[in-house]
């Protein structure tokens, strides 16, 4: 089992509804999940962080965690097409070095 | 705030040569640094982490002695590649924690990445 469990996709939704982007981890004692973004070519953008239970919103993105079922998922609401990109769920690893451990990415595709 | 600048964006050299890049917190001090490696259509790979004044911090399976790290101040750090090979051609992206900074909580912002090339 992968630390970090993103469905590759691509996810295709059309422009203006809310795409859903999932991620689940296995080490239940994590306790700092971040969602990044990344274009082609690009390196990775921090999007969104959190800590807590619940929702946590900025914009149109809304990230939400669930640590007993170890659950984090982001949302976009009305999708762009330059949404379009890798998105990647990262989780800090429990112990020294905060490193994170990123999933393998979820491609979204907004179209017009 | 929280700007990490890389360079250089872009290399080509000829195998068998050394490779130097640098990771620099430009408005901010990051005691803690990591570089990471992405090949076409695949994740980010951790290679090393990197702290201030001590050794770095390998992951498993990256050669410490091909992948030189140095950390030399709050601000930089550095990786070299040396005696580059084709197979080493990938995107090098670095990143750096933000500690103590009102509104950061252990996040991690990375470079631009450095494209290396190796003929």
């Amino acid at each position: 089992q992968k630390e970090v469990e993103q469905n590759s996709g691509p996810l295709s939704v059309p422009e203006g509804a809310i795409a859903s982007l999932n991620c689940t981890y296995s080490d239940r004692v994590s306790q700092s999940f971040f969602w990044y973004r990344q274009y082609s070519g690009k390196s990775p953008e921090l999007i969104m962080s959190i800590y807590s239970n619940g929702d946590k919103e900025d914009g149109r993105f809304t990230a939400q965690l669930n640590k007993a079922s170890q659950y984090v998922s982001l949302l976009i609401r009305d999708s762009q097409p330059s949404d379009s990109a890798t998105y990647l769920c990262a989780v800090k690893k429990p112990g020294g070095y905060n490193k994170l451990i990123f999933g393998a990415g979820t491609r979204l595709a907004v179209h017009p | 705030g929280a700007v990490v600048s890389q360079h250089p964006s872009r290399v080509i050299c000829k195998s068998g040569t050394s490779v130097k890049i640098e990771c620099r917190s430009l408005d901010f001090q990051a005691t803690t640094m990591f570089w990471y490696r992405q090949f076409p259509k695949q994740s980010l790979m951790l290679m090393a982490t990197s702290n201030e004044g001590s050794k770095a911090t390998y992951e498993q399976g990256v050669e410490k002695d091909k992948f030189l790290i140095n950390h030399a101040s709050l601000t930089l750090s550095t990786l070299t590649v040396t005696s580059a090979h084709p197979e080493d051609s990938s995107f090098y992206i670095c990143s750096a924690r933000v500690v103590g900074t009102s509104g950061f909580y252990n996040e991690q912002f990375f470079g631009p990445g450095t494209r290396l090339t190796v003929l």
